[in-house]
């Protein structure tokens, strides 16, 4: 059984830098993408970026100019920066596994989601 | 970016009814839609993919129909633990985006 856990600061302070990180177990990273979401407190869910398992990435537009994600195949895991915070980027982060294999286009496994809040 | 915009936004119903959420993209997304349900304080589940393909493991009382524009996610009889919200996604292109969710309470 897969299993995705995020892990990093909760409290991030405005104009930092937040930096989080998604290890896997139960499966390989190989072959996959790797993607983070974002719920803000009682609102919906932002899709933020996804990195193959090569490095190839594609980020949320909305997001582009601040986020950076990146992979370590030999430790499993990827991880997520967003630079210059504000209250905003509070939010409830998830990390999920994207199946992209035509016909089939779905995120079949999440993190259980960590609270990140920006604030002095 | 493909805009997606579910109704209702929320709902009441009693176990053992119908209930139907639909999802409506701004632009044709062939069948590359999901559902997925959220219980509060969990991250969402994959219940359907491919806008009509059930996940493994999921009750068959969850459907999806729909193509192009227009989907519609369907709960046969309403069950106890099915009272959590629900988002479509669109798999079609990137950015991937969410409907704003139906929230699905007990009546």
């Amino acid at each position: 059984q897969v299993q995705l856990q995020e892990s990093g600061p909760g409290l991030v302070k405005p104009s930092e830098t937040l930096s989080l990180t998604c290890a896997v177990s139960g499966g390989s990273i190989s072959g996959y993408y790797w993607s983070w979401i974002r719920q803000p407190p009682g609102k919906g869910l932002e899709w933020i970026g996804y990195i193959y398992y090569s490095g190839a990435t594609n980020y949320n537009p909305s997001l582009k100019s601040r986020v950076t994600i990146s992979v370590d195949t030999s430790k499993n895991q990827f991880s997520l920066k967003l630079s210059s915070v504000t209250a905003a980027d509070t939010a409830v982060y998830y990390c999920a596994r994207r199946v992209a294999t035509k016909p089939m286009y779905f995120f079949d496994y999440w993190g259980q989601g960590t609270l990140v809040t920006v604030s002095s | 970016a493909i805009q997606m915009t579910q109704s209702p936004s929320s709902l009441s119903a009693s176990v053992g009814d119908r209930v139907t959420i639909t999802c409506r993209a701004s632009q044709g997304i062939r069948n590359e839609l999901g559902w997925y349900q959220q219980k509060p304080g969990k991250a969402p589940k994959l219940l359907i993919y491919g806008a009509s393909s059930l996940q493994s493991g999921v009750p068959s009382r969850f459907s999806g129909s729909g193509s192009g524009t227009d989907f519609t996610l369907t709960i046969s009889s309403l069950q106890p633990e099915d009272f959590a919200t629900y988002y479509c996604l669109q798999d079609y292109n990137y950015p991937q985006t969410f409907g704003q969710g139906t929230k699905v309470e007990i009546k």
